[in-house]
């Protein structure tokens, strides 16, 4: 069965931290792993990832795949009170159609 | 780029009663769509593929009449939630793709979303 475990659960840290969160799968036929931030409503893009050991950054955000371990690390440096929210990792997989099979979700809260 | 519309983003309704949520793909043709199932402070759970012309593929667990999916035309995906109850209340997400990829790069887009409350 297609699994996508994200760890920890949940997190509390203050503002100006790095936090590392983390991402792994068990997929028939990967395509490709995205991470997701959600706040209220619809998750918002982050990153797509399709290939091992290369960085995707955005600000202060970073993100890596090793499809060796299958997982992939979500870095969050100097964090922000508005960095709370809970962050998805999905993984695109294909048996007959595509479709994502999200992670667990990390919870994050940023304290002021 | 790709947009996907929600409607309703919120509905209350009373026990046994249907409920229809409707998700449309507004600038593209989606021949696939995704409906998500969300639990407080939970992650999203794939309910059912949603397939242009074609039968619904439900994930293992979800009972596919009580939650009737379809996807009569390439723009709309409809997911009726029938004889509801308190436990069905819940979070409803839709995404899709624009399949010529000219989002490929930005993944699903997600509709809105969709929070039923069922007394």
């Amino acid at each position: 069965e297609d699994k996508v475990v994200q760890s920890p659960l949940s997190l509390v840290v203050h503002e100006g931290d790095t936090v590392t969160l983390n991402c792994s799968y068990e997929v028939t036929n990967f395509r490709s792993l995205l991470w997701y931030k959600q706040e209220k409503k619809a998750p918002t893009f982050l990153f797509m990832l399709t290939s091992s050991g290369i960085e995707k950054k955005s600000g202060r955000l970073s993100s890596i795949l090793d499809k060796k371990e299958l997982s992939s690390i979500l870095n969050i440096t100097a964090t922000q009170t508005g960095d709370s929210a809970i962050y998805l990792c999905a993984v695109e997989a294909t048996s007959g159609t595509y479709k994502y099979i999200f992670g667990t979700g990390t919870r994050l809260k940023v304290l002021a | 780029g790709a947009v996907v519309s929600q409607h309703p983003s919120r509905v209350i309704c009373k026990s046994g009663t249907s409920v229809k949520i409707e998700c449309r793909s507004l600038d593209f043709q989606a021949t696939t769509m995704f409906w998500y199932r969300q639990f407080p402070k939970k992650s999203l759970m794939l309910m059912a593929t949603s397939n242009e012309g074609s039968k619904a593929t439900y994930e293992q667990g979800v009972e596919k009449d009580k939650f009737l999916i379809n996807h009569a035309s390439l723009t709309l995906s409809t997911l009726t939630v029938t004889s509801a109850h308190p436990e069905d209340s819940s979070f409803y997400i839709c995404s899709a793709r624009d399949p010529f990829f000219r989002d490929r790069e930005n993944g699903y887009t997600f509709g809105s979303g969709t929070r039923l409350t069922v007394v």
